[in-house]
C-alpha cells in the first residue's frame, strides 16, 4: 500500500495561510490524494481530493508536486475553526478503506 | 437531510457484555463502513459493506460481526465485549466503491459512538 509522511504538529496565526505538507513517495499512477480533517470530539470532514492537476474548493487549495511525490494542503487564511488533525490519504489497494495514519495536529492562535 | 447518524452516543459495558452499535444515512449511497480510532491514532476500518447484501472485513475485524440490513443501515455488533474494543466508533457512507475504480468517492463520517469497555 502506498504510504503517507505527514508532520505531527504544525503551528500557524489565525487569518495568516498554513501550508501542510504531504509526502507519498511510492503513490501509484492511479491513486487519488484525498485530505479530510477531523476537528476535536466529531467524525472526519471530507476536504478535497485531487489526482495530477491543482485543486480548489471553498475550503482549501491541494497543490500536487509534478512528480506526485508530495502534495500540500492550503488553507488560505487559517480561523481558530480550522484548528483540528488533518490527514493526506492516498486511496488503499482495494479501493474501500480509506488509509488514515496519524495525521497532523493543526493549532492556530489568536 | 441528518447525513449519518449513530446511536448510542455514549456507552459503558462491562467485559463480556454485548451491544450493537445501529448506523444509519439518508444520502442513499451504496457503501457503508464501521472505523474504530484509539486514543491518539488514526482510524482503522473494522468492515465495510460495499452495497446492500454484502459485507467484508477490513483491517481489523476480530471480535466484531456486522448487518448490512438495508441501504440505509449498517450495524456493529459486539457480542462478548474485551477492554481492548474500548475505543471510539465511527461509521461512514461514500456513494459509490467499485474495485478497480481509481476514485472510490467521497465518505462522510458519523459523530462518533464512544464505547468503555471496564
Amino acid at each position: 500500500d502506498a504510504k503517507t509522511t505527514q508532520p505531527n504538529s504544525m503551528e500557524s496565526n489565525e487569518e495568516e495561510p498554513v501550508h501542510l505538507p504531504c509526502n507519498h513517495s511510492t503513490i501509484s499512477g492511479t491513486d487519488y490524494i484525498h485530505w479530510y480533517r477531523q476537528l476535536p470530539s466529531q467524525g472526519p470532514e471530507y476536504v478535497i481530493h485531487g489526482l495530477t492537476s491543482n485543486v480548489n474548493n471553498r475550503m482549501a487549495s491541494l497543490a500536487i508536486a509534478e512528480d506526485r511525490k508530495s502534495s500540500t494542503l492550503i488553507l488560505h487564511r487559517a480561523t481558530l475553526r480550522d484548528a483540528a488533525v488533518y490527514y493526506c490519504i492516498l486511496r488503499d489497494y482495494d479501493g474501500y478503506a480509506l488509509n488514515f495514519g496519524k495525521g497532523t495536529s493543526l493549532l492556530v492562535t489568536p | 437531510n441528518a447525513g449519518v447518524t449513530q446511536t448510542p452516543k455514549f456507552q459503558v459495558l462491562k467485559t463480556g457484555q454485548s451491544m450493537t452499535l445501529q448506523c444509519a444515512q439518508d444520502m442513499n449511497h451504496n457503501s457503508m463502513y464501521w472505523y474504530r480510532q484509539d486514543p491518539g491514532m488514526g482510524l482503522r476500518l473494522i468492515y465495510y459493506s460495499a452495497s446492500e447484501g454484502t459485507t467484508d472485513k477490513g483491517e481489523v475485524p476480530n471480535g466484531y460481526n456486522v448487518s448490512r440490513l438495508n441501504k440505509r443501515e449498517f450495524s456493529l455488533r459486539l457480542e462478548s465485549a474485551a477492554p481492548s474494543q474500548t475505543s471510539v466508533y465511527f461509521c461512514a457512507s461514500s456513494p459509490t466503491a467499485v474495485p478497480g475504480l481509481a476514485y472510490p468517492g467521497t465518505q462522510y463520517f458519523g459523530p462518533g459512538t464512544r464505547l468503555l469497555v471496564l
